[in-house]
């Protein structure tokens, strides 16, 4: 199994609305990722997680809240978002830190 | 801070060109870096990886080049097909991988 799944591949929320991105792998790698892309943009990485520990926040505001429940699965819970939160969000996992990345397919989320 | 250009932005072309594209980066103390392909609203398909300690990388009629004193990759595509049209991204990996905006590549028929 070579895959990263992500669920689900489509969300529309309101901005009062908790809803949650799941990811999840099974190649036994230790490193997962949470990123941000706009249309046209490149992603921008949110969370790094190594070993189940979170090690990398690149200022991403509270209402985005991870979670690493264990080596398999990583989760984004959502809540209180804004309009411009509207994205593609990608998850990508590695063997370890600075290896190759695997990506799922995203969920495109959309805040009204 | 890692920066990361790609160049082109855009490129179209008639299918059977060989093709290159660029990717520049600003700290040459890097760990690896990898050529991705996207299609509209999809995730990063892997086209090739280069460690740092690695100057080439083949697959197919695709080959990638890394000079790391200079900052630059190139990604080689030979006889393009229409079904190469996508957007290419190279990520840098210094630490957290970083990515360029892209190439977006339009191969007609």
């Amino acid at each position: 199994d070579t895959e990263v799944t992500q669920t689900p591949k489509h969300l529309v929320m309101g901005m009062t609305n908790k809803k949650s991105l799941k990811c999840e792998q099974h190649m036994g790698h230790r490193a997962m990722y949470w990123y941000k892309q706009k249309a046209k943009k490149p992603p921008e990485l949110m969370f790094v997680y190594s070993y189940e520990k979170l090690s990398i926040n690149e200022s991403v505001p509270s209402r985005f809240s991870p979670e690493c429940p264990n080596s398999s699965l990583l989760n984004l819970h959502l809540h209180a978002l804004q309009p411009e939160d509207s994205a593609l969000y990608l998850c990508a996992s590695s063997q370890g830190d600075n290896e190759k990345l695997f990506f799922g397919s995203g969920t495109q989320l959309s805040v009204l | 801070k890692q920066e990361v250009t790609q160049i082109p932005a855009a490129l179209s072309v008639p299918e059977g060109e060989n093709l290159v594209l660029n990717c520049s980066f600003t700290d040459s103390a890097i760990y690896n870096l990898q050529w991705f392909r996207q299609d509209p609203g999809k995730g990063l398909t892997s086209l090739l990886l280069i460690q740092s300690s690695q100057r080439e990388q083949t697959s197919g009629r695709l080959n990638a080049s890394l000079d790391k004193s200079s900052g630059r990759s190139t990604l080689y595509i030979a006889a393009s097909q229409p079904g190469d049209s996508a957007t290419y991204l190279c990520a840098v990996n210094s630490y957290i991988p970083t990515f360029g905006r892209g190439t977006s590549l339009i191969v007609h028929p």
